[in-house]
């Protein structure tokens, strides 16, 4: 079994300041790791992933994560957070044998400016 | 990048009517598709894994009469509710894995809002 845990519901952050998004995860396998964000009334866009190599990961509109073995998190990370990066965002988890995901139950983000 | 097209974004309709969305994969070949169900400010649960040319893989407690999942060719899947009723309103969301590419990124729809009346 795959389950993922974002342990913040809502996290405030001003906008300039460093933003970091929480998400801890438990799969029997390898894990594949993957951050979405979703804004109003719309689907899910991909961020970044985390499949195997450098533990830190780069991804879209200045997020990284860092896939942290040990601890078995995978956190979401700016630098200089955006009032434009208020949505919600979902970690996400799948070991390698297929390609279900499974959610964490999304963290909403609010820049203020 | 690759892109995920759902349809309709919006729809209403009467209780005990049936409501068809469609998911495409516009760019790329998808053998799996995905359908989640979101209710608003919660997570996305698993619906069912949608396969080309074979039947739909149902997660538990998920009616597969009621949600009827076909997946005609490499670039459509389609979700019917039958006999809806309002408790099925909710946001329905696909998503697609490319088949060609193994990057492993699964790509998804923008959604649709379905509301029972």
């Amino acid at each position: 079994a795959q389950s993922v845990a974002q342990p913040e519901d809502q996290v405030n952050v001003a906008e300039g300041n460093p933003l970091t998004v929480k998400c801890t995860y438990s799969v029997s396998g390898n894990p594949y790791l993957f951050w979405y964000v979703q804004y109003p009334n719309r689907g899910l866009q991909f961020l970044l992933k985390y499949i195997t190599g450098d533990n830190l990961v780069k991804g879209s509109y200045g997020f990284e994560a860092e896939f942290n073995k040990s601890q078995t998190s995978f956190h979401l990370k700016k630098p200089s957070a955006l009032v434009s990066d208020s949505a919600l965002y979902f970690c996400a988890v799948r070991d390698g044998s297929d390609y279900k995901l499974s959610f964490g139950a999304g963290t909403t983000v609010t820049v203020r400016a | 990048g690759a892109v995920v097209s759902q349809h309709p974004s919006r729809v209403i309709c009467k209780s005990g009517t049936s409501v068809k969305i469609e998911c495409r994969s516009l760019d790329f070949q998808a053998t799996t598709m995905f359908w989640y169900r979101q209710f608003p400010k919660q997570s996305l649960m698993l619906m069912a894994t949608s396969n080309e040319g074979s039947k739909a893989t149902y997660e538990q407690g998920v009616e597969k009469d009621k949600f009827l999942i076909n997946h005609a060719s490499l670039t459509l899947s389609t979700l019917t509710v039958t006999s809806a009723h309002p408790e099925d309103s909710s946001f329905y969301i696909c998503s697609a894995r490319d088949t060609a590419y193994s990057g492993n990124t699964i790509y998804f729809g923008e959604g649709s809002w379905l509301t029972v009346v």
